[in-house]
Parts: C-alpha cells; sequence; structure tokens
C-alpha cells in the first residue's frame, strides 16, 4: 500500500541555517503530495502541496519539488526562524484513495 | 470567523466515563474528518464522512461512535472510556473526496482519561 517516510526527528538546527527535512513516498500511479505543518498546542495547517510530477510548492519561504524519479518530495528552508518551530507532516493522497498517508512528522527545534 | 471549531478544548475525565466532543465546520465543505493524534505526534484516520454519509471507519473500537447531524458538523461519542484513549483528537474537513484536496483542521481535542 501507499506509505511515507520522513526523517525522524527532532531536528536541532540555529537561526538562519539552512533547513531540510527529507521525506520520500512509496504509492501507484501520480499522487498529491503535502507538507503540514503543526505549532505547538495548535492543529495542523497546510504549508505547502504539488499535485503533478516537478511541481514545485512553497510558502512562507518553504519549498518543496515533487521528484517522481526519486520518489521525494523534501521540505527546504533557506534561512530558519524560532518562529518555525513545530513539527512537520508529510503526506500524499491519490485519486484511487483520497485519504491523506501520513508521515510521522518531524519535530524541528530552532535555537536562537 | 473560525473555519473548523472543536469542543471541548480539554476534557478530563475518569475511566470507564462516557463522552462527547463536536466539531463544526463553517466553510461550506462535504467531508469531515476524525483523526487521533498520540503523544508521539502519529495521526491516524478515525472516520470520514461525506455529505453525512459514514466513507472510512478505520479499525477503531466500537465505543467510538460518529454521528453527523449535518453537513456541518460531526460528532464523536466514546463510551466507556480507556486509559489508551488519552489523546489528542482532531476534527477536519476538505470540499471534496479526492486525491489533491487540503484538509482543514480544527484546533483538537486534548482528552485526559485518568
Amino acid at each position: 500500500g501507499d506509505s511515507v517516510t520522513q526523517m525522524e526527528g527532532p531536528v536541532t538546527l540555529s537561526e538562519e541555517a539552512f533547513l531540510t527535512i527529507n521525506c520520500t513516498y512509496t504509492a501507484t500511479g501520480y499522487p498529491s503530495l503535502f507538507w503540514y505543518v503543526q505549532y505547538p498546542g495548535e492543529g495542523l495547517q497546510l504549508l505547502l502541496k504539488a499535485t503533478k510530477a516537478d511541481d514545485k510548492g512553497s510558502n512562507k519561504g518553504f519549498e518543496a519539488t515533487y521528484r517522481k524519479e526519486t520518489t521525494s518530495f523534501h521540505l527546504e528552508k533557506g534561512s530558519v526562524q524560532v518562529s518555525d518551530s513545530a513539527v512537520y507532516f508529510c503526506a500524499l493522497s491519490s485519486d484511487s484513495n483520497y485519504q491523506l498517508i501520513w508521515g510521522a512528522g518531524t519535530k524541528l527545534i530552532i535555537k536562537p | 470567523d473560525t473555519a473548523v471549531s472543536q469542543t471541548p478544548k480539554y476534557l478530563v475525565t475518569q475511566m470507564g466515563n462516557d463522552k462527547s466532543i463536536k466539531c463544526e465546520q463553517n466553510l461550506g465543505h462535504d467531508t469531515m474528518y476524525w483523526y487521533k493524534q498520540d503523544s508521539k505526534k502519529f495521526l491516524k484516520i478515525m472516520f470520514s464522512y461525506n455529505n453525512k454519509e459514514l466513507i472510512i471507519n478505520e479499525t477503531v473500537p466500537n465505543r467510538f461512535s460518529p454521528k453527523s447531524p449535518d453537513k456541518a458538523h460531526l460528532n464523536l461519542h466514546i463510551n466507556s472510556l480507556e486509559l489508551g484513549d488519552s489523546a489528542v483528537y482532531f476534527c477536519a474537513s476538505s470540499q471534496l473526496t479526492q486525491g489533491g484536496e487540503t484538509q482543514y483542521f480544527g484546533p483538537g481535542t486534548r482528552l485526559l482519561v485518568l
């Protein structure tokens, strides 16, 4: 079945560092790919998404590119801030199974 | 205006009790979901309703019973609460049941069973 694997956390960085959170997936067909973010004490919210190969999703300085050849959707940000501290979830959905298939989440801690 | 709201935000109760969590969305979406998030932040889909009809019913104890009185509301009733039910429960909604749809989440209900 479909699955999502993302790097284990916590990931601890200093402010202004470069961020990469790896996400790879297994799916049949052409899934849509998502990054959701959960700030402390809050619900999840969509950060960005891409619905076809080679699409790049971007929002709030974060980017991720849908790479079908490597089945990956890695999240990147050039310069992180303390306010980016949160849990980040990679997920996929397909037209045959519109449910979101979730990764385990990666906790990001940014130190000033 | 809150898009997806849940009540209560916190729920502390004794083992064996029955409790309900309510969810409402004002986005005009057709599909609503319940998720359970455990202490390690792992998310598990529990139920999904489309236009008041149950379409996903994952392996969940039958002590959990969802009810959708209309497409804007999806409530979760839990009978005979157990310690292992302690978790954060999230309600979510989406416009359609197809791939690529964004799900919108409520703020969560933090349930602690003592």
